[in-house]
């Protein structure tokens, strides 16, 4: 099936400093990648939508300047959390619609946990 | 709100006993997934109902779907130690053509042996 590599799995980074999530699709093209941003214990919030050759598209309220979006591929997405905050901590995912989707549902990478020091 | 609401937010069960959620939503809808979730992990595709569906099977998982209702339902029968998880339900919308997925605020579902 459809599988989306998302590295790193954990990251802890200092104040200020800038931090690179990457989101591969490993066995189909991924023309559109999705964003979410999950605190503990609550639901994802889309964040983003990725899309290759173009502009990403960000949700009301998100910040485009400090969660820089380049979908540089048909297979790569990154997300950059520039001059990172301890609010910025979080649990980050991606997704992507997989093959036969809407059918076989989106396909989501694994999550990055970043905290914030 | 960018979410629908689910309920119950948690549930407590014994192993083989049914479980059931339950995910509202506000607009309409091309389709509804329901997804788990393990504690930090991402999150797995389980079912997707559209809209002209009333219910669907797969597995020990049946989903309906009431559209006048704008909700939906999860049943996991017999349940097992490892549904321990945390549910979702996501809709995608009418009026976007991007394929925004929109969660619900989920249900953490705990399976004891």
């Amino acid at each position: 099936g459809a599988v989306v590599s998302q590295h790193p799995s954990r990251v802890i980074c200092k104040s200020g400093t800038s931090v690179k999530i990457e989101c591969r699709s490993l066995d189909f093209q991924a023309t559109t990648m999705f964003w979410y941003r999950q605190f503990p214990k609550q639901s994802l919030m889309l964040m983003a939508t990725s899309n290759e050759g173009s502009k990403a598209t960000y949700e009301q309220g998100v910040e485009k300047d400090k969660f820089l979006i380049n979908h540089a591929s048909l297979t790569l997405s990154t997300l950059t959390v520039t001059s990172a905050h301890p609010e910025d901590s979080s649990f980050y995912i991606c997704s992507a619609p997989g093959q036969g989707a809407p059918v076989g549902g989106y396909t989501f990478g694994s999550g990055t946990r970043l905290t914030v020091v | 709100s960018q979410q629908g609401e689910e309920d119950p937010q948690a549930l407590s069960i014994q192993e083989g006993e049914n479980a059931t959620m339950n995910c509202s939503y506000k607009t309409s809808i091309n389709n509804l997934q329901w997804y788990r979730q393990n504690s930090g992990r991402g999150l797995v595709h389980l079912i997707l109902i559209r809209s002209n569906e009333r219910e669907k099977h797969s597995g020990r998982l049946r989903v309906t779907l009431d559209t006048s209702k704008k909700s939906s339902s999860l049943l996991i029968t017999a349940s097992r130690a490892a549904d321990t998880a945390s549910y979702f339900c996501a809709t995608a919308r009418v009026s976007s053509n991007t394929g925004k997925l929109i969660f619900g605020q989920g249900t953490t579902l705990q399976v004891k042996p």
